[in-house]
């Protein structure tokens, strides 16, 4: 059974470009969670998502940032026209059910460097 | 609101020996769970320890465990026989709905 797995792990882009991270959770998992990781601090929660619903999005920066989890296919974060306070690492958790943080399984995370 | 405080930037250990990483938590909820993670230089986020907030027995796992104090909302992780592979990141973290992570203390193993 394939772990939590996000790609691409490391994504380099110029001030101004778009950044899209994916995040396939483990199978059967249903409830994707994304987190930021700047440098020398602890992750912080951004934005919690069921299929097809965002379920809370109070760490979510209020601009240039959006999420989503289709029916099909990877969570996808999307940080449109980059600055360099954007880069950090960047993790996705799954769990199976809702309001479970306590079984969230993390993935390896994708370092983000906006140069 | 929901907030997680470690003290101890940094902490260096003895290998063999045993260390002590604080953290305290502060929770309006009175049912939650209280986790450590290891942060290797990898950056992948492991889950070292848990702990069920209505459980009064302490979590332990092998060479680690945990000193639960609710009332004071104290949650200190304690490695016996430290090997020189735990040197890594630590964060304390604890969740309601969602997980909420101290800064972190980075624990250096001595040879």
């Amino acid at each position: 059974n394939a772990g939590v797995m996000q790609n691409p792990r490391h994504l380099v882009r110029r001030r101004g470009q778009e950044a899209r991270l994916r995040c396939s959770p483990m199978k059967g998992h249903s409830h994707v969670y994304w987190y930021r990781q700047l440098p020398e601090e602890g992750l912080k929660f951004m934005v919690y998502l069921q299929k097809e619903n965002i379920i809370d999005e109070s760490g979510m920066p209020k601009e240039r940032f959006s999420a989503e989890f289709p029916k099909e296919g990877p969570s996808i974060l999307r940080i449109q026209q980059v600055v360099r306070g954007d880069s950090a690492a960047y993790f996705c958790a799954s769990s199976p059910l809702g309001g479970r943080a306590y079984e969230q399984y993390f993935g390896p995370g994708t370092r983000l460097t906006v140069t | 609101a929901q907030t997680v405080t470690q003290s101890q930037p940094e902490m260096s250990v003895q290998e063999a020996e045993t260390v002590t990483l604080s953290c305290t938590y502060d929770t309006s909820e009175s049912d939650y769970y209280l986790f450590w993670y290891k942060q290797p230089p990898s950056r992948q986020m492991i889950l070292v320890i848990r702990q069920e907030a209505y459980k009064q027995q302490n979590a332990t796992e092998n060479r680690f465990s945990v000193n639960f104090q609710k009332a004071a909302k104290s949650f200190s992780l304690k490695i016996s026989d430290s090997q020189l592979g735990d040197a890594a990141m630590y964060f304390c973290a604890q969740s309601d709905d969602k997980i909420i992570f101290g800064k972190g203390t980075r624990l250096h193993i001595l040879p």
